[in-house]
């Protein structure tokens, strides 16, 4: 069965810090990447989402995520982070082969200090 | 649009009493998902429709369970009878046909069952 594997927990970080969480997934064939971000208290949005082409995608807020399909990865970068960056992150992988429904990593816990 | 609509957005009930969650996806959406979210098992996908047609129920976790979804723009949760274990934050979710498009989030229905 597919996963998702969240490596990081809990994160805390400094503002100016620069961020990579890292997420692997366990499945061979074709599949979609995403990102979401939930605030405290919020519902789930997302930030990015790789589907195609080039593995390098840019979401919003400053954030990026890197496609590397040999290492079954997809890691979310943002070079300096900020007090309200402090979320929730969540990767996600969705399979053609089961009507593209996602599977969630655990999910990562983000403290920014100020 | 208005995005993917929930109600209640907080449900406080006694155990063995029945609970229903309601859920409203984004217009011309064909694709209608339930979540479940807990400290301890995360982000879990409990069934998903297709023109309101159940396609996956088996993170459904019990018979206590059901979903329904009698039409294009509206979809329900029922837990009867509720037990302490069912407290969480249940999230609707609705995306259009291709695999390939984002999944959007409701609010969530955070439920606590005494």
């Amino acid at each position: 069965a597919q996963s998702v594997s969240q490596h990081n927990h809990h994160v805390i970080l400094s503002e100016a810090a620069s961020l990579e969480l890292g997420c692997n997934y366990s499945y061979g064939g074709t599949v979609n990447l995403f990102w979401y971000v939930q605030y405290p208290g919020q519902h789930l949005q997302l930030l990015l989402k790789y589907f195609s082409g080039d593995p390098l995608v840019k979401g919003i807020k400053g954030f990026e995520a890197e496609f590397i399909k040999s290492k079954f990865s997809f890691n979310l970068r943002k070079p300096s982070v900020q007090w309200s960056d402090t979320a929730e992150y969540f990767c996600a992988v969705s399979d053609y082969n089961q009507g593209g429904k996602l599977i969630f990593g655990q999910g990562t816990e983000l403290s920014v200090k100020p | 649009d208005a995005g993917v609509i929930q109600s209640p957005r907080h449900e406080v009930t006694e155990m063995g009493q029945e609970v229903t969650l309601r859920c409203k996806p984004i217009s011309g959406h064909d694709y209608l998902f339930w979540y479940r979210q807990t400290m301890m098992r995360g982000l879990e996908l409990l069934i998903y429709f297709n023109n309101n047609v159940p396609i996956d129920d088996s993170g459904m976790p019990e018979d206590r369970f059901s979903a329904k979804m009698p039409n294009a723009s509206f979809s329900t949760l029922k837990i009867q009878p509720s037990e302490p274990r069912d407290s969480a934050v249940y999230f609707c979710a609705s995306r259009g046909v291709s695999w390939e498009e984002t999944q959007y989030f409701g609010p969530g229905t955070r439920l606590l069952v005494l």
